[in-house]
């Protein structure tokens, strides 16, 4: 099977813009979470999404959304970038939610300027 | 918060020594699993180990869990340069993941 892929790898930006990155989850799985990563804090929970609904949400501000697909596919879409915004979002799957194994994906680099 | 926390944060040994990394906890957890991180990639999943076991081994893994403590450890034996990582604790609950701080570990050959 095919791992968890995100695209793109790397995306540069500047303040104030809008980015959607994507995450296609391995096969036949249908929860997709989503987790920024920064040096700072750490690996933060963004949200998770399943069965195309969100289902959980993390302390982060409303700029910062996401769906998901009826293939499972999912997309995050941050707006009005800010400079702290720059970090590895990563995205993971499981077959179904809570306590199933998480497949992450290799990351989106954002680096805002 | 409900993160965890692991110690040491930085690690470095020798190859072929053992390395040890503890994973701490605040809250009741149904789970607790262990992923390993090289430099700026994604996270992969090590071992899962549940609330009701004590100890679990995968291959040069050992992992314990002292639910009573709120803190479980990560073992690796005869450690390798390619063991060079960081390593991450995630605990869940509600369904949603909690990962901790990361040690990360350097392992010199």
């Amino acid at each position: 099977k095919a791992g968890v892929t995100q695209t793109p790898r790397y995306l540069i930006k500047t303040r104030g813009q809008q980015v959607t990155l994507s995450c296609s989850p391995i096969s036949g799985h249908r929860s997709v979470s989503w987790y920024q990563q920064t040096p700072g804090q750490g690996l933060q929970f963004l949200f998770e999404y399943f069965s195309e609904t969100q289902r959980n949400k993390g302390n982060f501000p409303g700029r910062f959304s996401g769906r998901q697909f009826s293939n499972s596919r999912s997309e995050m879409n941050v707006s009005t970038l800010e400079l702290g915004d720059s970090a590895l979002y990563l995205c993971a799957s499981s077959m179904t939610r809570g306590t199933d194994t998480q497949y992450f994906g290799p990351g989106t680099r954002l680096t805002v300027l | 918060s409900q993160q965890g926390e692991e110690d040491p944060q930085a690690l470095s040994i020798q190859e072929g020594e053992n390395a040890t990394m503890n994973c701490s906890y605040k809250t009741s957890i149904n789970n607790l699993q262990w992923y390993r991180q090289n430099s700026g990639r994604g996270l992969v999943h090590l071992i899962l180990i549940r609330s009701n076991e004590r100890e679990k081994h995968s291959g040069r893994l050992r992992v314990t869990l002292d639910t009573s403590k709120k803190s479980s450890s990560l073992l690796i034996t005869a450690s390798r340069a390619a063991d060079t990582a960081s390593y991450f604790c995630a605990t869940e609950r509600g369904n949603q993941f909690y990962f901790g701080t990361g040690t990360s570990l350097t392992v010199i050959p």
